[in-house]
């Protein structure tokens, strides 16, 4: 069965590592986005591809960025990962008829 | 700009009692609308969709939802809820054919037994 997932689903880093998280996705979507989920917040998006070398910025990208070399994966990387990027991030694709598939999330705590 | 609201932060039922979640969207055209779960620790789950037609969708679960564009809302349902219901409960709206989404805040829904 198709699916999308995410790894790591838990990592502690510390404060100004760079960080990457994994999502790959075998819908063959094109479209492939990274939410963060906050008490209080919902999800917020922070970037968003439509295709193969298409990214796009969200409502929160700051100190985020991704890159989609292939349909199937987005990676998000924290360039210097700070305090208030502690979240629980999740990926998700859509596919044309507008249902967006979740990843299982990852839960990124920085010390 | 497009937004989605939930009035309720959380809300309390007893087993078995009926339930309903408000969702209030802000959208200038007709809105893909979809409800999904989020039970602790896990990833969100499709409940139900509408996209267009009859404005009552009837989802997984025993949930529906009902349309009504003259009061922009998407209010889901059902009759009778179990303990297992206890979750998140997010209202999104999906707009450009699957290209964008936005979530509201989100509803906890906690089941006294």
């Amino acid at each position: 069965d198709a699916e999308i997932t995410q790894s790591p689903r838990h990592k502690i880093t510390e404060t100004g590592r760079q960080v990457t998280l994994a999502c790959h996705q075998t819908w063959n979507h094109n479209n492939m986005f990274w939410y963060r989920q906050d008490l209080g917040h919902g999800l917020r998006l922070i970037h968003y591809s439509y295709g193969v070398h298409d990214t796009n910025k969200g409502e929160v990208s700051d100190g985020y960025s991704v890159s989609r070399s292939n349909t199937e994966d987005l990676p998000l990387t924290l360039e210097s990962a700070a305090s208030s990027q502690t979240s629980v991030y999740f990926c998700a694709s859509s596919d044309p008829t507008g249902f967006a598939f979740f990843g299982q999330g990852t839960r990124l705590t920085v010390v | 700009a497009q937004s989605v609201t939930q009035p309720d932060i959380h809300i309390t039922v007893s087993e078995g009692a009926s339930l309903e979640l408000r969702c209030n969207y802000s959208y200038g055209a007709t809105p893909y609308l979809f409800w999904y779960v989020q039970s602790p620790g896990q990833g969100l789950q499709l409940l139900l969709k509408y996209f267009s037609g009859d404005t009552l969708v009837q989802g997984i679960k025993g949930f529906e939802a009902e349309f009504k564009r003259s009061q922009s809302s998407f209010n889901l349902r059902k009759p009778s809820v179990h303990w297992s219901d206890a979750a998140e409960y997010f209202c999104a709206v999906g707009f450009n054919y699957g290209q964008n989404f936005v979530f509201g805040p989100g509803t906890r829904l906690s089941v006294l037994p």
